[in-house]
């Protein structure tokens, strides 16, 4: 299996405008993660779908940001207006089962200038 | 109070120190618990993951006090190949949320 698969792996952006990022997890695994990563706050749960269902939505910060899976083998993630602080290194991750290993894409670098 | 909370370091050590890093965690009831490494500008990786018993897996032993709601990683014999930050992770009593402390970054040096 090729692992979980994000793209694009760049994007710079200005701001106003729409972002979409794409995650294809690992296949056969049932939980997929979106995650923020910053220098001031870490590894942030956005995010968390099982079975395609989103489970836990109570860490995108807001209204501008939503996640989609109409599919076991694709998510979204969409940013509509960007905002400079919206640059981040995001990650998407599946797992097979509850309390096992997640694995992590490579991340998307976003740049919202 | 953060839900996950690491020193953030950095630790500097010379090669061949024993290292030890700990992580506090506030949800009693939290079921699973894991070491993630990542390196620089890279996806976080599954180090080990941590079982009440403590255990074991070469250089590394990760030991788990849910009285204390505490977990440690201790490294024996750095190597220079263990500088990565490491991420404390805990998983909630249900569902999967799998919460991530904000690391904590290990130099070795020669």
């Amino acid at each position: 299996d090729a692992g979980v698969i994000q793209s694009p792996r760049h994007e710079v952006t200005e701001m106003g405008q729409e972002v979409t990022l794409r995650c294809k997890p690992i296949s056969g695994h049932d939980y997929l993660f979106w995650y923020r990563q910053t220098m001031m706050r870490g590894l942030e749960l956005l995010i968390y779908f099982n079975n395609n269902v989103p489970i836990d939505d109570s860490g995108m910060p807001e209204d501008r940001f939503s996640a989609k899976m109409p599919n076991a083998s694709f998510s979204t993630l969409k940013i509509q207006p960007s905002e400079p602080r919206d640059s981040a290194v995001y990650f998407c991750a599946s797992s097979s089962d509850t309390g096992t290993e997640a694995f992590f894409g490579q991340g998307t670098r976003l740049t919202v200038v | 109070r953060k839900e996950v909370e690491q020193d953030p370091g950095p630790f500097n050590v010379p090669e061949g120190a024993t290292v030890a890093f700990n992580c506090t965690y506030s949800n009693s009831a939290s079921q699973s618990f894991f070491w993630y490494r990542q390196d620089c500008r890279k996806e976080p990786k599954l180090l080990m993951s941590v079982y009440s018993s403590g255990n074991e897996d070469g250089r590394f032993t990760a030991q788990l006090n849910r009285a204390s709601q505490y977990i440690s990683l201790l490294i024996r014999d750095s190597k220079l190949s263990d500088s990565a930050t490491y991420l404390c992770v805990v998983n909630r009593e249900y569902g999967n949320k799998l919460v991530f402390g904000a690391g904590t970054i290990l130099r070795v040096k020669s």
